[in-house]
């Protein structure tokens, strides 16, 4: 079975300051990857998602991911995060071919608080 | 608007009280899911339905019941057998594609707590 790790449990950031948050999942074959964001009050919302192709692949909202095969990673960036940023993320997985169940495996989450 | 709704946004259960929990989207997926969400561990997977009339236990599936009897609808029945129900619970929605390189839908989530 897969897992998904996510190091970083809160993150505060300035208004401007860089982000990265990580992501590592443990899963032996082909993969889909995503990241999910959860705005406070707000429904669980697609960030971005990689399938194949370009491991760079860019989101709304000013969000990349970059995937990283050898490293089993699809870390979360921004340039410039704004006071609009806070919220939850979640990183999530699923194999591919779909193994029947195709429900996603998601990391414990990150909080991310970004003051004025 | 097509979407998933869950209701009700809070509920409360007495000790020994079966609640149920709605789902129903109007999105035309065929594959519907129930997560737990519980401060500091992620998305848990309850149940899932891939298709009418059917659904597998998901991770978390002990003192939870659903029934898959029309598409659009997958309601989640929390029963006493369920210790600690206290969470947030998220319905979401797939459509059916080929090898599984499609996107959930969420809805807003329904806040469950024991009184």
């Amino acid at each position: 079975a897969q897992s998904v790790s996510q190091h970083n449990h809160h993150v505060i950031l300035s208004e401007a300051a860089s982000l990265e948050l990580g992501c590592n999942y443990s899963y032996g074959g082909t993969v889909n990857l995503f990241w999910y964001v959860q705005y406070p009050g707000q429904h669980l919302q697609l960030l971005l998602k990689y399938f194949s192709g370009d491991p760079l692949v860019k989101g709304i909202k000013g969000f990349e991911a970059e995937f990283i095969k050898s490293k089993f990673s699809f870390n979360l960036r921004k340039p410039s995060v704004q006071w609009s940023d806070t919220a939850e993320y979640f990183c999530a997985v699923n194999p591919y071919p779909d193994t029947g169940r195709r429900a996603l495996t998601f990391g414990s989450g990150t909080r991310l608080q970004v003051q004025p | 608007d097509g979407g998933i709704t869950q209701s009700p946004k809070y509920l409360f259960r007495k000790e020994g009280q079966n609640v149920t929990l709605s789902c129903e989207q109007n999105l035309n997926h065929d594959a519907m899911y129930w997560y737990r969400q519980d401060p500091g561990q992620g998305l848990r997977l309850i149940y899932y339905s891939q298709i009418v009339n059917d659904f597998q236990k998901g991770d978390i599936a002990e003192g939870y019941s659903v029934s898959r009897e029309k598409k659009e609808s997958f309601p989640l029945t929390v029963t006493s057998a369920q210790k600690n129900p206290t969470a947030f619970y998220l319905c979401a929605s797939r459509p059916r594609t080929s090898g599984g390189r499609d996107i959930q839908y969420f809805g807003a989530g329904t806040r469950l707590s024991v009184l």
